[in-house]
């Protein structure tokens, strides 16, 4: 079946400073969807990539999908304590999700 | 517009007892999966629901299972417990049940300790 890996695990970031995740398939994805998860939360979406090579922003996250579609990034700029959490990929009809990145913020 | 309601939010069982857990999904949507998450494996796709029917499922033994009424809530049942079924369960509720194009709304899941 479908995975996909993501890369880091953790992330320690101090405020301020920017920091990127990463997912990663072996096969060719029709879609990519990232999530967050606030500590003691509930998944939320956050946005949806379709195209080769798209790149959406919000504020200051930074969606990426890779030019095959095997790959997926997001990119936080001058990082804040509400960016604690863990964020999620995941790809394909039955929402497969990434292991995740759980992001700690140092003030 | 109302989310998507789990309920119980909170249960402790014994390992060999069955359990019941509920999910209603946003008005209108008619689409509903279920996840399990533990620390060790993630979240991990158990089941979708749509117009009544299952749709796709995950791997998960046949202890898992659920169903989907005409109201489009939905029941995941869980049979003779054992201690490694102990998780958070997410369901989640969409308007299709094809992700393409639409984002899937959690509820805030209901977290299952078997003792």
């Amino acid at each position: 079946g479908q995975q996909v890996m993501q890369i880091p695990q953790y992330q320690h970031v101090q405020e301020g400073e920017d920091f990127t995740t990463y997912c990663n398939s072996s096969t060719t994805l029709s879609n990519i969807q990232w999530y967050k998860q606030r500590p003691g939360g509930h998944p939320v979406f956050l946005i949806q990539l379709v195209k080769s090579g798209e790149v959406k922003k919000q504020k200051r996250l930074t969606f990426q999908f890779g030019e095959a579609k095997k790959n997926s990034s997001l990119h936080i700029t001058a990082t804040q304590t509400t960016d604690v959490g863990t964020y999620f990929c995941a790809a394909g009809n039955k929402l497969t999700f990434g292991g995740g990145t759980r992001v700690l913020v140092k003030p | 517009k109302a989310g998507v309601t789990q309920t119980p939010r909170y249960l402790i069982k014994t390992r060999g007892q069955q359990v019941t857990l509920s999910c209603s999904p946003i008005s209108g949507h008619r689409s509903v999966s279920w996840y399990q998450q533990t620390p060790g494996q993630g979240l991990q796709f158990l089941f979708e629901y749509f117009s009544e029917t299952q749709r796709n499922k995950g791997n998960f033994p046949g202890r898992f299972s659920g169903r989907q009424f005409s109201n489009s809530r939905s029941e995941m049942n869980v049979s003779t417990l054992e201690l490694g079924d102990s998780a958070l369960y997410l369901c989640a509720s969409s308007l299709a049940f094809q992700k393409l194009n639409t984002e899937a709304f959690f509820g805030q899941g209901t977290r299952l300790t078997v003792v």
